[in-house]
């Protein structure tokens, strides 16, 4: 069975600075996907970036941008210039490629507080 | 507008009263699934079905049931047999493509009186 873990249950961060979020996974698959959603306070769940385990090269979305890991298992966030709109919980995802729908197995989540 | 249509939003239940939290996609999206929401806990997966007339337990299905009799529809049931079913409940679909992403309905707060 996949574990994600996210390490960080609160963080802050001040406007227009740099924050990381942290998660880390334990799979023995090799084909795989993450994910990071966003949850802001009212509670839809948004995408805010994907990664394909079998691309090296980290995804990136506007402000948001990752450090994928693969022999580490290690997927963080990094959000650049911080907006009060960042104000949420983020959760990480993990799901297996396979030739199926599968589900999102999710890591507990960090708020995150942004800070005029 | 495509979407997910969770409801009722907010729902009062009685204990030993059963309650059906009713899921509808205009997506045409094969794949369903509920997950329960605590505080702490992250999502956990209920139940989800990848065809009609098809769905598999998640990590906490005791309490709960489903039905899937129509792509467009994924009901669940909250039974009296669930012990704490106080939770925010999350209803989303997946198409199988290569893209592989999990859409969201705004959810439905259940709380036990």
């Amino acid at each position: 069975a996949q574990t994600v873990t996210q390490s960080q249950p609160e963080m802050s961060v001040q406007e227009a600075e740099t924050v990381t979020l942290s998660c880390t996974y334990d799979t023995s698959e090799n084909n795989y996907y993450l994910f990071w959603y966003k949850q802001p306070p009212s509670r839809q769940m948004i995408l805010v970036i994907r990664q394909e385990a079998y691309k090296q090269q980290n995804a990136t979305e506007n402000r948001f941008s990752v450090n994928f890991q693969k022999a580490a298992k290690s997927f963080s966030l990094k959000i650049s210039d911080s907006q009060l709109g960042d104000t949420a919980m983020y959760f990480c995802a993990f799901m297996k490629r396979n030739s199926g729908n599968t589900p999102l197995v999710f890591g507990k989540g960090t708020r995150l507080s942004v800070i005029a | 507008d495509g979407g997910i249509t969770q409801s009722p939003k907010y729902l009062f239940r009685k204990e030993g009263q059963n309650v059906t939290l009713s899921c509808e996609q205009n997506l045409n999206h094969d794949a369903m699934y509920w997950y329960r929401q605590d505080p702490g806990q992250g999502l956990r997966l209920i139940y989800y079905s990848q065809i009609v007339n098809d769905f598999q337990k998640g990590d906490i299905a005791e309490g709960y049931s489903v039905s899937r009799e129509k792509k467009e529809s994924f009901p669940l049931t909250v039974t009296s047999a669930q012990k704490n079913p106080t939770a925010f409940y999350l209803c989303a679909s997946s198409i199988q493509d290569r893209v592989r992403e999990l859409f969201f309905g705004e959810g439905s707060r259940l709380t036990v009186l």
